[in-house]
């Protein structure tokens, strides 16, 4: 039963344009949110969380929105670049201040020159 | 100076051996965890330590043995290797921020077994 999904498996995008990457997850008990991104043959590098007692977290060229009624959070790469591609994780945990988090299977995201 | 440090980065063995792969973070974090990558790129906990006590423990086989002799290391021992323990397996350490732990990575340990 997997509790975090991420159901689009690639994206393509051209340079400059907007990357939307998207998250469902099922547990309602779920309340803090975390993006990773990895490159090839390196672990998942932190990009930007969200707690569910907001609806927008910014940090530079990456937002990440959070609907809790639809149990669903996006990650917004505004511009994209060439460097962004890369696979992007979504992951959750049920309380603060846990130590467990469920990872959805991943995106990957190419963004085009 | 790699934050989180997993050795070996590649592992291959035959089907009953026993193997370590170890893990040491420098980042001061008291928190450390194993994750297993499989196949279906699913990243799944399998264990944590907080201090050098066990506070998760997912269901893994007992062929898996942790040990964390101190909070910078903590090793993954498996014993009696199978062919679905082929996997990449992540250590991370953890510190919080604004009340979410947020989990720095190792570059992995790919382990198949033949």
């Amino acid at each position: 039963d997997q509790q975090v999904k991420q159901n689009s498996p690639s994206l393509s995008v051209q340079e400059g344009r907007i990357s939307i990457l998207n998250c469902d997850y099922t547990n309602s008990m779920f309340d803090y949110f975390l993006w990773y991104k990895k490159y090839p043959a390196e672990g998942p590098t932190f990009l930007i969380s969200i707690s569910s007692i907001k609806d927008k977290n910014e940090d530079g060229r990456f937002t990440v929105f959070l609907n809790k009624s639809a149990k669903h959070l996006s990650l917004h790469i505004v511009p994209s670049q060439p460097g962004d591609s890369a696979v992007y994780f979504c992951a959750a945990s049920g309380a603060s201040g846990t130590y467990k988090y469920i990872f959805g299977t991943g995106t990957r995201l190419k963004v085009l020159a | 100076d790699t934050a989180v440090s997993q050795t070996p980065k590649y592992l291959v063995t035959q089907m009953g051996n026993d193997k370590s792969i170890k893990c040491e973070q420098n980042l001061g974090h008291d928190t450390m965890y194993w994750y297993k990558q499989d196949s279906k790129k699913f990243l799944k906990i399998m264990f944590s330590y907080n201090n050098k006590e066990l506070i998760i423990n997912e269901t893994v086989p007992n062929r898996f043995s942790p040990k964390s002799p101190d909070k910078a290391h903590l090793n993954l021992h498996i014993n009696s290797l199978e062919l679905g323990d082929s996997a990449v397996y992540f250590c991370a350490s953890s510190l919080q921020v604004g009340g979410a732990n947020v989990l720095t990575f190792g570059a992995g340990s790919r382990l198949t077994v033949l």
